[in-house]
Formats: structure tokens, sequence, C-alpha cells
């Protein structure tokens, strides 16, 4: 079974700076989507941004961009300009382009110090 | 465009009772999967119907249960509930099964005393 690894329980930075959120999976697949999510405190899953793995372009969705290295099967989260609103759980997951479940790692923490 | 939609909210039930979940899905949104979210076990898939079948199952007892209506609302039941139970269960739709990414519901906290 496909696993999704996150190394970072928590992570803190502060207000306006850059962070990166680690990601490594493992899987025998060669097509399959990499996503991450965000949880604020409120509990609602909300969509970051996502990646397909026969793209070489990493994905950017405005202060958000990942690092996808297929070779090494990281794929990690760069937040940009970090706003308070940023501070939440962070999931990463992943999904085989052949439809099995959603796999998500155990999340990593994000705390925006003013 | 209503989001996913999840009744109750909140939800309290002694041990040995049953419980039955809701989940309404984006409209037009054909597939929709269950998770048992806790801290010390993080997110876990419990399973995913897609045109009222079952497409992919987690690892989680017979207890667990579930069933899509043809307008793609979807239930789960726990049945027999235990204290282990008491969990945040998020359903989250997706228009297809594949590639399409998820959209949560905020969840239906179950407290099991």
């Amino acid at each position: 079974a496909q696993t999704v690894t996150q190394s970072q329980p928590e992570m803190s930075v502060q207000e306006a700076e850059t962070v990166t959120l680690s990601c490594t999976y493992d899987t025998s697949e060669s097509d399959y989507y990499l996503f991450w999510y965000k949880q604020p405190p409120s509990r609602q899953m909300i969509l970051v941004i996502r990646q397909e793995a026969y793209k070489q372009q990493n994905a950017t969705e405005n202060r958000f961009s990942v690092n996808f290295q297929k070779a090494a099967k990281s794929f990690s989260l760069k937040i940009s300009d970090s706003q308070l609103g940023d501070a939440a759980m962070y999931f990463c997951a992943y999904r085989s382009a052949s439809g099995n479940q959603f796999y998500f790692g155990t999340g990593t923490s994000l705390t925006v110090i003013p | 465009k209503a989001g996913v939609t999840q009744t109750p909210r909140y939800l309290i039930k002694t041990r040995g009772q049953q419980v039955t979940l809701s989940c309404s899905p984006i409209s037009g949104h054909r597939s929709v999967s269950w998770y048992q979210q806790t801290p010390g076990q993080g997110l876990q898939f419990l399973f995913e119907y897609f045109s009222e079948t079952q497409r992919n199952k987690g690892n989680f007892p017979g207890r667990f249960s579930g069933r899509q209506f043809s307008n793609s609302r979807s239930e789960m039941n726990v049945s027999t509930l235990e204290l282990g139970d008491s969990a945040l269960y998020l359903c989250a739709s997706s228009y297809a099964i594949g590639i399409y990414e998820q959209y949560f519901g905020p969840g239906t906290r179950l407290t099991v005393t």
C-alpha cells in the first residue's frame, strides 16, 4: 500500500516569511496525483494545491508552490509571505490515477507568529 | 454552489448504541468518501462510494458501513459503538473516481461515552 509521510509534526514561521513543509511518499506506480490540504482550526479541510505526477513543472497557486521531485518521491509545499490566516494543519495526500483511495499524511501543524 | 454538508455536526452516544451520519455532496459530484480523524491516528479512510456502489474500502471492522443514494447523498452507520469510535468523521465529495480532488465537509464530531 502507498504511504505518505510528513516528518514535521509542527512548524512555525514569522509573518511575511517563507516556510516549507515536507512530504514524502512511497509508491510503485508511475501515474498519480499529489495534493496539499489545509485544515484551519474551524475544521473545514480545503484544497491548497495539486500536482499531476506526469507534469514536470511545479504547481503554483498564488503564495503557495510545490517542489515536486518524482525520483526522490518528495512533494514539499512552500508558503511565501506567510499570513496569520495560513495557520492550520496541513495534510499531504496521494491518489493513484487508477482511482484507488486517497492516502493522507499525518499532518503538519503550522503556527504563524505575528 | 453549495459545499459539502454533513449532519448532524455533533453527536453524543453511549457504548453499544448505533449511529447514522449523513453527507450531501456538492451538486454534480457523484463520488463520496468517508474518513475518520483522531488526534492519534490522523485521517483514516473508511470507504468511497460512486454511483451507489462502494468502490474502495479501508481497514475498518464491519461495524462501519455506508451507502449512497441515487441523488449521491451518502450515509455511514456505526453499530455497537465503542469508546474508540469517538472521532471527527469527515465526508468528502468529488466529481468522479480518479484524478479529481476531494472537497470536504465540516465533519460530524461523535463522542461515545
